[in-house]
């Protein structure tokens, strides 16, 4: 059972480029989010999803975009990037909804991302 | 706006000894609190999920401990090894529905336990 699994690992990006960071999960789960955690600081959401077709903002979503076409996929787009897009990507995602609402979020490894 | 505040934001302990770690918030109506575990350069690993029903979960060496009213949670680690070494990050899921399923993270505290 993979999980959570985030491609690629790490990235440098010239600013102005842009990319898309892949997360995929095979457990079914409904809910999927992105976070970005900043060195010393805890994780900030930037999107999240609670099922194929339906995406919402969270906290930090300038400069992004997301798609849920799938209930496995979520990727995070990035069109024009910035120095202060530099980064790590996390992708996780829940079962959810209703009575699986106590139920723990599951984690990727996380995509290292430098702008420069 | 909910705040997760961990204090202290490092600790170094000798091995063996027993430890806690402080997680506080702001906003008491939460569904659950949840403590992760963050290795260098790896994503977060689930170590405890608290219900807001709960006062308290163990697992292991660990225990956590819930206090909504006053807006706190602990982290207990019996008999600490070196292989505790990590970050720890505690996160809340508010109540309500739309945005608030969102999970709100603290800082961390940076864990060294030494041989």
């Amino acid at each position: 059972n993979a999980g959570v699994t985030q491609t690629p690992k790490f990235r440098i990006l010239k600013i102005g480029q842009s990319m898309t960071l892949q997360c995929t999960q095979d457990m079914n789960h409904n809910y999927m989010y992105w976070y970005r955690q900043d060195p010393g600081m805890g994780l900030k959401l930037i999107y999240y999803s609670v099922g194929a077709g339906i995406t919402d903002k969270g906290e930090v979503p300038n400069g992004y975009n997301v798609s849920r076409s799938t209930t496995e996929d979520f990727p995070l787009r990035l069109e024009l990037a910035a120095p202060s897009q530099t980064s790590v990507y996390f992708c996780a995602s829940r079962l959810g909804p209703g009575a699986q609402v106590n139920q723990p979020q599951h984690f990727g490894d996380g995509t290292r991302l430098s702008i420069l | 706006k909910q705040e997760v505040t961990q204090i202290p934001a490092a600790l170094s302990v000798p091995e063996g000894e027993n430890l806690v770690l402080n997680c506080s918030f702001t906003d008491s109506a939460i569904y659950n609190l949840q403590w992760f575990r963050q290795d260098p350069g790896k994503g977060l690993t689930s170590l405890l999920l608290i219900q807001s029903s709960q006062r308290e979960q163990t697992s292991g060496r660990l225990n956590a401990s819930l206090d909504k009213s006053s807006g706190r949670s602990t982290l207990y680690i019996a008999a600490s090894q070196p292989g505790d070494s990590a970050t720890y990050l505690c996160a809340v899921r508010q109540g309500g529905s739309g945005s608030a399923r969102q999970l709100t993270f603290g800082s961390g505290t940076q864990l060294t336990v030494l041989p």
